[in-house]
Formats: structure tokens, sequence, C-alpha cells
């Protein structure tokens, strides 16, 4: 198993300019989600689900929007970049199921700058 | 509003020493506490956990407690290893919340040889 697997490594953007962070998991959970980090913080969530064709909203979900349209694939899409979402953005999932199975497991992480 | 408090940003031990690190949350909701370490560019891994209807657990060298009535839990590691410099990050859940992880700022562990 590959576990979660973000594209792209690293990504620098234009202010106003769009792109769409890759996020897949092989280990069949059923919640998935995506955070961001900045400097000296810790990581806050943007977005999440609950499964396939189910998505909310996390604490920081404003200028980012996701789709949930398979069980592996969670894309979060940038459509105005502003400097502001300078960042390192971690997707994460895990298997949540009745009696247990909190652990999230986290991919290696996009970084991101807008300038 | 932080929910979940790492007062503490850096912590220096010596190799073979006990590393303390400490975590104080104020969410009286949060069920479920994890600890997590990430090495610099890479994504966090998932070291320990403890549910709140425990006190203590340990796995190897690590050993995680946890004091409800003082909403504070701390992190073991003994002994410490020079691997075991990174940053730790204590995560709690509402388990009525998706759980949705609430992290702490982290702490930066340097474990000298």
């Amino acid at each position: 198993n590959a576990g979660v697997t973000q594209t792209p490594k690293f990504r620098i953007l234009k202010i106003g300019q769009s792109m769409t962070l890759q996020c897949t998991q092989d280990m069949n959970h059923n919640y998935m989600y995506w955070y961001r980090q900045d400097p000296g913080m810790g990581l806050k969530l943007i977005y999440y689900s609950v499964g396939a064709g189910i998505t909310d909203k996390g604490e920081v979900p404003n200028g980012y929007n996701v789709s949930r349209s398979t069980t592996e694939d969670f894309p979060l899409r940038l459509e105005l970049a502003a400097p502001s979402q300078t960042s390192v953005y971690f997707c994460a999932s895990t298997l949540r199921q009745r009696g247990g199975g909190d652990t999230q497991y986290f991919g290696p992480g996009t970084r991101l700058t807008v300038l | 509003d932080q929910q979940v408090k790492q007062n503490s940003p850096s912590l220096s031990v010596q190799e073979g020493r006990i590393s303390i690190l400490n975590c104080d949350y104020t969410n009286s909701m949060f069920d479920y506490f994890l600890w997590y370490k990430k090495y610099p560019a890479e994504g966090p891994t998932f070291l320990i956990s403890i549910s709140s209807i425990k006190d203590k657990n340990e796995d190897g060298r690590f050993t995680v407690f946890l004091n409800k009535s003082a909403k504070h839990l701390s992190l073991h590691i003994v002994p410490s290893q020079p691997g075991d410099s990174a940053v730790y990050f204590c995560a709690a859940i509402d388990g009525g919340s998706n759980y949705k992880l609430t992290f702490g700022k982290g702490t930066l562990l340097t474990v000298n040889p």
C-alpha cells in the first residue's frame, strides 16, 4: 500500500491563479481530511469528507473547495490564490468504524507559495 | 481560542534521559487524544493515543498519561534517542464532531547525543 499520496510536492502560484491539490489513499478509508499548517502553528482543518459524495467545512474553509466523487480521491481546489494561502497542506484519511479507527494517516504534504 | 495548547515550543534533553512533553485542553467534549510526530518535509505520523476512559497508555518507550480533572496530558519518552528529535503534536477528538482532530501548535524535541 502506498498509503496517502499527495501531488504536487511544491508549487508556486501567482495571486489570482487557481490550482488543485491532489490526494489519493489506497487503504479504503471512508473519512478524508484536508489540513493546512502555517509556520509555528498546529494543523488547522479546511474540509473533510465522511464518504464519497459527502463533504463538510472545517475550521478554515474560506477560499477553498473540495469534492469526493470516489472513496480514494479527495482533491482540494483553490480558485483565486491569495498570499494568505501560502502554507503546507496535508491530506489525511482514516477508517472510521464503530468501536475504533480514530488514527488519521497523513500524506507527505504540498508546500504552496502564493506570490 | 486555542482548545489544545502545547505551551513549550521546544525541549532539549540528553540521550538516554526522559523526555516529557505536555499538553493542556479546554474542551470537555474531547474524548480521545493522540500524539503525532513530525519530521521536516514529511507528514505527521501517529505515535500513541489514549481514550478518555483511561489514564495511561504505554507502547514501548512511549507512555501517555491523561489527567481528566486537570484537562492535561503528557507524553513520556524513556529512554530518549537522537532519532526521536522531531516536532510532537498533541491532538484531540470530540467523538461527536465527525472525528475531526484539533491540534496543538507542537513542541520541537531535540535529543542530544
